[in-house]
Formats: C-alpha cells, sequence, structure tokens
C-alpha cells in the first residue's frame, strides 16, 4: 500500500530564512507533484515532478526528486510571509496519496 | 474554461438524510478522485476512477458510493449522513502525467 510522509508537519520561520519540507514514500514511483493550500480554500499546484533527478523552482520555491532515495524535497529560500500555507507532496499509482501536509508559518 | 465543478459549495445535512456530491470537468480528463478534508488535517481519498465506467475505492469509502457514467461526471452519494461525515468534499481530476486540479471543495455539516 502506498504510504506518503512529509515531516515536518508544522514549521514556524523568521522571514529571511532557508528551510526544506521533506516528503517520503513507500513504493516506486516516478510522479511527484507539490501543492499549496491556503486557509479555508482549495489546492493549487506548484510543481509537478516527472523523473528521477528532476527539479523545478519557481520563485522561492524548489523542488527536487530522488526516485531511488524514495524521497523528494520542497526547498523554501529567503521565505517571506507570502510562502504562509500548507504544502502537500503527493503521488500517484493509479491512486493519488498524499502526504499529511506541512502548515508553514513565516513571521516577520 | 471552468475547469473542475463542484455543487454545492456548502450544505447541511440531518443524521439520516441522503444527498449527492456534483463533480464535472469539461478538460476530458481520464482519472477523477474524490476526497475529504477533515479540519487541520490531510486528503484522504475516498474513491477514484481512471475512465468512464470504472470505479475503485480508495482509503475511506464506507458511507460513501460514487458511479462513473460519463468522461466528465463524478458524483459522490452519502447514504444515512452521519456526523463524522462532516467534512470538505474535494473533487479532482487529471490526465497522463499532467497535475491533478481541484474543484472549490463542498462544505458538509451533519447535525
Amino acid at each position: 500500500e502506498l504510504k506518503v510522509e512529509q515531516n515536518p508537519l508544522f514549521l514556524s520561520m523568521q522571514e529571511g530564512k532557508n528551510y526544506t519540507i521533506y516528503c517520503n514514500y513507500s513504493t516506486t514511483s516516478d510522479r511527484l507533484y507539490w501543492y499549496r493550500q491556503d486557509p479555508g480554500k482549495s489546492l493549487e499546484s506548484l510543481f509537478v515532478l516527472l523523473s528521477n533527478g528532476a527539479v523545478k523552482q519557481e520563485g522561492r520555491l524548489m523542488a527536487s526528486l530522488d526516485t531511488k532515495a524514495r524521497l523528494s524535497t520542497l526547498h523554501i529560500t529567503a521565505a517571506v510571509h507570502d510562502l504562509s500555507a500548507t504544502y502537500f507532496c503527493a503521488v500517484v499509482l493509479r491512486k493519488l496519496v498524499f502526504g499529511q501536509g506541512t502548515r508553514l508559518t513565516i513571521n516577520p | 474554461n471552468a475547469g473542475v465543478t463542484q455543487t454545492p459549495k456548502f450544505r447541511i445535512l440531518k443524521i439520516g438524510q441522503s444527498m449527492t456530491l456534483q463533480c464535472t470537468q469539461d478538460m476530458n480528463h481520464n482519472y477523477m478522485y474524490w476526497y475529504r478534508q477533515d479540519p487541520g488535517m490531510g486528503l484522504k481519498l475516498i474513491y477514484y476512477s481512471v475512465g468512464a465506467g470504472i470505479t475503485d475505492k480508495g482509503e475511506v469509502p464506507n458511507g460513501y458510493n460514487v458511479s462513473r457514467s460519463t468522461t466528465e461526471d463524478f458524483p459522490l452519494r452519502l447514504e444515512l449522513a452521519a456526523p463524522s461525515q462532516t467534512s470538505v468534499y474535494f473533487c479532482a481530476s487529471k490526465r497522463g502525467d499532467t497535475e491533478a486540479f481541484f474543484g472549490q471543495g463542498t462544505r458538509l455539516t451533519v447535525v
């Protein structure tokens, strides 16, 4: 059974700092997605990672995928308040299974 | 493009009542999914479909039913609503390797 685990689940950080969210999954897959969810809103797609070694960057966010380690990372560079949200990774094997989410709070 | 449309946006049900949550997508996506999200929690997969006429259970299917008679529509049926089904329900669709696109959600309260 496919399991997806994120850590940390809660992250409070200061503006300007760097941090990484980790996403581990239990079954071989080379398709991983990152989403953002703001409070009371739906999910918004951030990155689609489709192969081992894939790296995508958008602004202060960068995502990577290591299929051999079954690990994806979402790196935040020089955080700003607007990045405060909950971030989810998801892996697909017919089913699309989500991690528990990482609630990120960025303080001035 | 409308994308993924869910109706209704809000609903209050009494215990034991039934209802259908509607989900329609206009992107010709073959995969469709139903999730529930309890307050402060992640998304749990209820049912999914890989194409018209094909559905399968997710992690938490008990108390729900689905059908997929067309590519566009994937309704979720709640029979005999219970307070434990109070949640926000999201429908999503995707095709191939693309990301899944989500509807705006249905906020359901069972009292």
